[in-house]
């Protein structure tokens, strides 16, 4: 059973527009919530976290969103560029205790295509 | 230095050979994670070692062996694998298991004939 959901497998975007990257969890003990890149041949790298006492956090070109009663968070990148081609794994995990804490469970991620 | 090494690059074994994967890290960093990742599915934890000691064990078969040696090391010994096995096999570290921001290696490409 998957706890953390990507439905897109891609998404393709013109460059100068917006990128909204969906994810869906359904475990109520998920507290944090992250979002990670990552490039071919090479391991992802962190790009933004979102606590669940907030429901926006932003950082320059890229904003996380969080529902917590929909148990949905999403990423915007605005303006898209080029080089945000990559795949995006959504991340989540548990401060407060339970079977997933200190784990981060990761959803199947979404290839996100930005053409010049 | 931000970097977590990963060697081998890439591995070919067959199912009756022993070899083992290495993972290093300089940031100081107390959490190391193993994770298994095959095509178009998510990354899956297989172990975390927090302060050097095996805090997780995510059910993984005992064909696999997770090592720390040291606090910049981590080592994942493999002997016996089946094909299923074959996969990306990724490390991680983190300043402790209560930090969720992870510095991913490159990887290592198994295939186990």
């Amino acid at each position: 059973d998957q706890q953390v959901k990507q439905n897109s497998p891609s998404l393709s975007v013109q460059e100068g527009r917006i990128s909204i990257l969906n994810c869906d969890y359904t475990n109520s003990m998920f507290d944090y919530f992250l979002w990670y890149k990552k490039y071919p041949a090479e391991g992802p790298t962190f790009l933004i976290s979102i606590s669940s006492i907030k429901d926006k956090n932003e950082d320059g070109r890229f904003t996380v969103f969080l529902n917590k009663s929909a148990k949905h968070l999403s990423l915007h990148i605005v303006p898209s560029q080029p080089g945000d081609s990559a795949v995006y794994f959504c991340a989540a995990s548990a401060f407060a205790g339970g079977t997933s804490y200190g784990k981060l469970t990761f959803g199947q991620g979404t290839i996100l295509t930005v053409h010049p | 230095d931000t970097e977590v090494t990963q060697t081998p690059k890439h591995l070919v074994m067959g199912m009756t050979n022993k070899k083992s994967l290495k993972c290093e890290q300089h940031m100081g960093h107390r959490a190391m994670y193993w994770y298994k990742q095959k095509a178009k599915k998510p990354p899956e934890l297989m172990f975390v070692y927090s302060y050097e000691k095996l805090s997780i064990n995510e059910s993984v078969p005992s064909r696999f062996s997770p090592e720390c040696p040291n606090s910049s090391l981590l080592n994942l010994h493999l002997h016996a694998l089946q094909p299923e096995d074959s996969a990306l096999y990724l490390c991680a570290s983190s300043q402790d298991m209560t930090v969720f921001h992870y510095y991913f290696g490159a990887g290592t490409r198994l295939s186990v004939l």
